[in-house]
């Protein structure tokens, strides 16, 4: 069966630091990954989206960038985190080709910005 | 372009209380429905599902008809406990690109109370 892990649970970090998040998934080849971030209270703003090594779409202007050095690895970093970039991100996986059953989530990693 | 409208939160029950959380979308063609449940500190995950018009998704009490004459999904369930409190996501996705991309409507807050 197919699984997601993404780590570190929890983070607090100054601002001005840098940050790497890492989501993997095992049991299945060349899923579309996705990154998701969650301001408190609020909805879900998809961040960055990848349907194969190497090919990364960003959906928002940010600090922010992702990358995807393997097929079943996506990552999340910053060279200066602001404020701003504090909430709970989310990675995600889904078939790819036009699927439609939907995401597999990550359990998310609170990010606190201090 | 295509996008899910969800009733404003948040909503508080009794235990044992009928739920209804509205959901209507817009998009072209025929998109597939979903509903996500995120429990407090947790990441999203998939509760039910309905790919073509008229399907019921089912899934621990909970059903969505997927209604293309009003572009509706509304989740119900019949008596609500207190484990059932959550945020729930109605979403859409349209499978007409390579990256499959959901989308998510902003969410509804479930508290129950005993």
């Amino acid at each position: 069966s197919q699984t997601i892990h993404q780590w570190p649970a929890t983070l607090v970090q100054p601002v001005g630091s840098p940050l790497s998040l890492e989501c993997t998934v095992e049991g299945t080849s060349n899923p579309n990954l996705y990154w998701y971030r969650q301001a408190a209270g609020r909805g879900l703003q998809l961040l960055f989206y990848s349907v194969g090594i190497g090919q990364i779409s960003s959906e928002v202007p940010q600090n922010l960038s992702a990358s995807r050095p393997q097929d079943r690895q996506f990552i999340l970093s910053s060279k200066k985190l602001l404020l701003s970039d504090s909430g709970f991100y989310l990675c995600a996986w889904a078939r790819g080709a036009g699927s439609n059953y939907g995401y597999t989530f990550g359990s998310g990693t609170r990010l606190t910005v201090v | 372009g295509d996008s899910v409208t969800q009733m404003e939160g948040p909503v508080t029950l009794s235990e044992e209380a009928f739920l209804t959380i509205n959901c209507t979308y817009t998009a072209t063609g025929y998109p597939s429905l979903f509903w996500y449940v995120q429990y407090p500190g947790e990441g999203l995950q998939l509760l039910l599902k309905a790919t073509k018009a008229d399907d019921k998704g089912s899934n621990k009490g909970f059903e969505a008809t997927y209604r293309k004459e009003t572009t509706s999904f509304h989740l119900e369930k019949g008596s609500v406990q207190v484990s059932d409190s959550a945020v729930y996501f109605c979403a859409l996705s349209n499978g007409k690109t390579s990256y499959d991309k959901v989308i998510f409507g902003p969410g509804t807050s479930l508290s129950v109370i005993p």
